[in-house]
This record gives C-alpha cells, structure tokens and sequence, in this order.
C-alpha cells in the first residue's frame, strides 16, 4: 500500500520553529519530487514547498521564503518541513504529496498524507 | 503568478443531476497540466482528473474533466450522494510552481 505519514505538528508560540516529518512506504521514494501542501482551517489549499528526488532541488511559495527549509533523507524515506520564524498565518493542517505513484504523471498530487495540524498562537 | 478562479462558489443541486464547474486561469496553464481534487469534511483532498482530462486511479467514469489553454471543466454526469463535497482545481508550471483556486463547494438541494 502506498502511504504518507506526517508527524510533528502542535501548537508554537509566534516566532518559534517546528520541525514536521513526513514517513512515506509502498513506492520507491528516493525517485519521487515531494511537496508540502497546507490548509488553514475552513479555507482552500495553498502549496508551500517541493523538493526533487535526489533533494538537490528545491523551491518554496513566497509566503514561507525564507523561513521554512524542505529536506529528505531516502535511506529512511523520510520528509522533512523546517519552519522557523513562524506567524500566526502559518497555522494550517500541512500534508505531505507526491505524485506519480499511481499515475504516468508528475503535475498533480495522487498520494496525501492525513495531515498533521499546526497552530501558532500565544 | 498565476491565479486560477473558480465558480461557482458553491452550487446547489440533487442527487442524479449534472454538474458542471469551472476553473479559469488568469494565464494559459502550461501543457494543459491541471488537476481536480475532491475534499470532504475531516479528510485530505483526493486526485479525480490530472492533465486536464485523465481520470486518476479508481476513479469513477461519471468523473469527467474538460478544457484547454485557460478555461477547464470538471463535469459529473449523474450525482451520487457521495459526490457532495468540496472541489479544488490546481495548475502545474508556472511561478509559483503549483497553486491551487478556491474551491467550489457542491452541496445537496
């Protein structure tokens, strides 16, 4: 079965850092591009990062610029979102995606995490 | 950057009719890359349709996507009750690298 697991999300006082993982099983990891999508409650989706397959490429929305880094390591098939800075708009559901696990494509996202929820607040 | 626009917001209508939503970009999608999702309440989004019109996965044949350039369709052709929920268009391409419209929200009559 194909599978995306986050962890890490909780609650972080404006300016602090959190560090979210993303455990992934049921593809060949190490060949996939990675993104973080997040959804702040009751509102739309907003893409917030992607990182290649080899993790020698990345790119960020302008929003978190600056202030969140996307990393892997694909020897534990694992994803990584470090935010840093943080700010109350941050606080969001944040998923784990990839594409291509289940469809000869790379444009749009087949495989979603649960999400894991982040709130920044005092 | 590229925005895509969605409508309608919501749109109301019974199981066994037709729905049609729409999602314009304000630029041409490159390649026609663009993508459906399907979201319910407590639930992560779902793929339907990518490359403009290719169903994902599993997905049913009463899901179809339509459009080119910068104006696309998801249409369902007979409304299950499952099929009420919230719809996300999303392009692949341009700055930024994705972006996601609105959402229309299709609710029962």
């Amino acid at each position: 079965e194909v599978k995306l697991e986050e962890s890490g999300g909780g609650l972080v006082q404006p300016g602090g850092s959190l560090r979210l993982s993303c455990d992934a099983s049921g593809f060949a990891f190490n060949t996939h591009e990675m993104n973080w999508v997040r959804q702040a409650p009751g509102k739309g989706l907003e893409w917030v990062s992607y990182i290649s397959g080899s993790g020698n490429a990345v790119d960020y929305a302008e929003s978190v610029k600056g202030r969140f880094t996307s990393s892997r390591d694909n020897a534990k098939k694992s994803l990584y979102l470090q935010m840093n800075n943080l700010r109350a708009e941050d606080t969001a559901i944040y998923y784990c995606v990839t594409s291509g696990a289940t469809i000869p494509a790379f444009d749009a996202f087949d495989i979603w995490g649960q999400g894991t929820m982040v709130t920044v607040s005092s | 950057e590229i925005v895509l626009t969605q409508s309608p917001g919501t749109l109301s209508l019974s199981p066994g009719e037709r729905a049609t939503l729409s999602c314009r970009a304000s630029q041409s999608v490159t390649n026609n890359y663009l993508a459906w999702y399907q979201q319910k309440p407590g639930q992560a989004p779902r793929l339907l349709i990518y490359g403009a019109s290719s169903r994902a996965t599993g997905i049913p044949d009463r899901f179809s996507g339509s459009g080119s350039g910068t104006d696309f369709t998801l249409t369902i052709s007979r409304l299950e009750p499952e099929d009420f929920a919230v719809y996300f268009c999303q392009q692949y391409g341009r700055s930024p690298r994705y972006s996601f419209g609105q959402g229309t929200k299709l609710e029962i009559k």
